[in-house]
């Protein structure tokens, strides 16, 4: 079946603007995550949502990044005033539940670069 | 963040050799862990996990080990192949709880030779 699909694949962006980053889960999953990743790391946990709501958003790294998931499956993350610093690859992924049994299934990413 | 620098660790094999990635995690609180491969270009690929009740658990071709006593966890590859290479992660819940808001290494490159 389909996985976790991002979209866009790529994107870049001037100092300053906004941006809108999508992501689709694997259909039928409750939980949702973000991370973020720069370029020879791991990736760093940001905000996961259980069903509509942020269930723990403790790793936005400021007021500037937001996430929605109005109906529970798609979500989008929002960056406003991007910085230079910004730049990273976001990932998102999803998993049958909040935990347990349940993995996380990674999608490909947005690399975002902030020029 | 928690990082260890920008380095990344290397493991060069020969092809049909075993490879064996290793992991320190440093809270005692974690009790699940996951390896996860990443191809350039992709997002990481869920290998295996384990939780903290059981010291080894087994896949196709790979094995998962873990030591509580240490804090340290490997990653075992049987009969290494092309395919293989890719940069390996570990993660663990170091918050604790039933999420899956992990704390990522910094991961070790794989290079297999053929």
């Amino acid at each position: 079946g389909a996985g976790v699909s991002q979209t866009p694949s790529n994107k870049v962006t001037e100092k300053g603007k906004y941006v809108e980053l999508r992501c689709d889960p694997i259909s039928g999953h409750t939980a949702l995550y973000w991370y973020r990743q720069s370029l020879g790391q791991g990736p760093e946990f940001l905000i996961y949502f259980q069903g509509t709501g942020a269930a723990d958003d403790s790793g936005l790294p400021n007021d500037r990044f937001f996430a929605v998931r109005p109906e529970g499956s798609v979500s989008t993350l929002k960056i406003q005033r991007t910085e230079r610093g910004d730049s990273a690859v976001y990932l998102c992924a999803s998993s049958l539940n909040e935990g347990g049994n349940s993995p996380l299934h990674f999608g490909n990413g947005t690399r975002l670069t902030v020029t | 963040g928690e990082s260890v620098g920008l380095h990344l660790p290397t493991l060069s094999v020969q092809e049909g050799d075993n490879s064996i990635i290793n992991c320190a995690y440093s809270n005692s609180a974690s009790d699940y862990f996951i390896w996860y491969k990443q191809e350039s270009g992709k997002g990481p690929q869920f290998i295996i996990d384990i939780r903290s009740n059981m010291d080894k658990r087994q896949g196709q071709r790979v094995t998962v080990l873990l030591n509580k006593t240490v804090k340290h966890l490997s990653l075992q590859i049987a009969a290494t192949q092309p395919g293989d290479s890719a940069v390996y992660f570990c993660a663990d819940n170091r918050y604790g709880g039933a999420t899956n808001k992990l704390i990522f290494g910094t991961g070790t490159l794989l290079a297999v030779q053929p």
